[in-house]
């Protein structure tokens, strides 16, 4: 399984930056490291990708190391609604072929007024 | 909105009984996959489909079929429901198989197994 580690959990002020880590120390080249968040029971939100290079969109940064082994996803200006599960998943192909997403734990962050 | 629909939303039915859960995916999407989410297992993947045809399986039960049609939408069939079998299910799309193809995720199913 593709293994991934995060804090459990992460506060952080509305309207402050949101720099949320993830350590993949044993990703390979060809994997694609993946973020998404889930709001309380909804579905999983698709948030970023990247695999060598840092990604910008309207929603979030991420900043991947030279080495790979390790990112992070900022979100600029945090809002209530920020408040989730956040996911980091490194994506490859032993990963059944590369289709299915495994998701550890990943780090609630709670954005508080 | 992902573009994904799931239906229905919530179902509630007694152990032992056969239930069928369905996803749309987006258009143009050609790949299905079907999550489960427990409170003690977190989000894991069961099965895939691309283009009707069986891609990948996951962590899916023998009680459990899954299905997907010409029309691409997919079906996933629970029987001999448990009580364990309660959780969330999500299906999620994604144009093909590739490691760069973003799965889009729908809204759920929350199954209750009493």
């Amino acid at each position: 399984d593709a293994k991934t580690t995060q804090p459990t959990s992460m506060d952080c002020a509305e309207g402050r930056a949101a720099n949320l880590p993830c350590n993949h120390s044993t990703i390979s080249g060809n994997e694609y490291v993946y973020w998404y968040r889930q709001i309380h029971s909804q579905g999983p939100q698709y948030i970023i990708h990247g695999l060598k290079n840092n990604e910008t969109n309207e929603m979030a940064s991420l900043i991947i190391t030279e080495d790979r082994k390790s990112s992070t996803l900022i979100l600029p200006h945090a809002t209530l609604r920020d408040t989730a599960v956040y996911y980091c998943i490194h994506r490859g192909p032993k990963d059944n072929a590369g289709n299915m997403l495994t998701f550890g734990g990943g780090t609630r962050l709670m954005v508080k007024p | 909105d992902s573009g994904v629909t799931q239906t229905p939303k919530h179902l509630i039915t007694a152990t032992g009984q056969r239930v069928t859960l369905r996803c749309s995916p987006r258009s143009g999407d050609l790949s299905v996959y079907w999550y489960q989410q427990s409170l003690d297992q977190g989000l894991q993947f069961l099965i895939q489909y691309y283009n009707g045809e069986e891609r990948a399986k996951g962590n899916i039960l023998e009680r459990f079929s899954a299905q997907q049609f010409p029309d691409l939408h997919s079906e996933l069939n629970l029987s001999s429901l448990e009580l364990g079998d309660s959780a969330l299910y999500f299906c999620a799309s994604s144009r093909g198989g590739a490691l760069s193809d973003t799965q889009y995720f729908g809204p759920g199913t929350r199954l209750t197994v009493l």
